[in-house]
């Protein structure tokens, strides 16, 4: 089955403790992606990778971390969380991003994320 | 700067009604529109995308429209249904950086009682 898996789906961590969320899409998708949803704000993007070892800021970048090592995963890492990171968080992909006809984005199941 | 705007916020309908979710964008520049589905404690479906070439869309009960001229997009749902309750999401797709971008709405939560 053709999905975006995210882990873990809830967290609850401290100010100031390293975590990573993970994400894996198993389409060969060369986008990915992550947001951040907040009441009120919609979805935010954080940052987006266009392929391996390509990734760029997106809108609220500040915080956090990305890597693409692989084409599969992009995970997401918080290196000293604050509460003010509490959120759900996204992780998408699509096949590709160029040209006028783009590429259907699919979403996973999102992180809730508290940060005391 | 891209705005994607929804009205309502929120909306509780009868089931069986016919309604009308609106979106709205102040750049008319954009490639695409798609409308997507999120449940509570889920993430996101894909319901329909638009071409910026294209008028409109059908999938099943659902129809979506673009004007981009006017810069907006509906999302029109026949016979709603308990099942049809969610929040629905606009997003467009723009040209940015080099790529091209998501731009959401904040969504409008739909709530169809029986």
């Amino acid at each position: 089955e053709a999905q975006v898996t995210q882990n873990p789906r809830y967290l609850i961590t401290v100010t100031g403790k390293k975590l990573t969320v993970t994400c894996s899409q198993n389409m060969n998708h060369e986008y990915m992606s992550w947001y951040r949803q907040d009441p009120g704000l919609g979805l935010r993007q954080i940052y987006y990778s266009m392929n391996v070892e390509v990734t760029d800021k997106g809108d609220v970048p500040e915080g956090y971390k990305v890597s693409r090592k692989e084409k599969r995963n992009f995970p997401l890492i918080l290196e000293s969380p604050s509460p003010n990171q509490t959120s759900l968080y996204f992780c998408a992909s699509s096949l590709g991003t160029s040209g006028r006809r783009s590429y259907e984005q699919y979403f996973g199941p999102g992180t809730r994320l508290t940060v005391t | 700067k891209q705005e994607v705007t929804q009205i309502p916020a929120a909306l509780s309908v009868p089931e069986g009604e016919n309604l009308v979710l609106n979106c709205s964008f102040t750049d008319s520049a954009i490639y695409n529109l798609q409308w997507f589905r999120q449940d509570p404690g889920k993430g996101l479906t894909s319901l329909l995308l638009i071409q910026s070439s294209q008028r409109e869309q059908t999938s099943g009960r659902l129809n979506a429209s673009l004007d981009k001229s006017s810069g907006r997009s509906t999302l029109y749902i026949a016979a709603s249904q308990p099942g049809d309750s969610a929040t629905y999401l606009c997003a467009v797709i723009m040209r940015s950086g080099g790529y091209n971008k998501l731009i959401f709405g904040a969504g409008t939560r739909l709530a169809v009682h029986p």
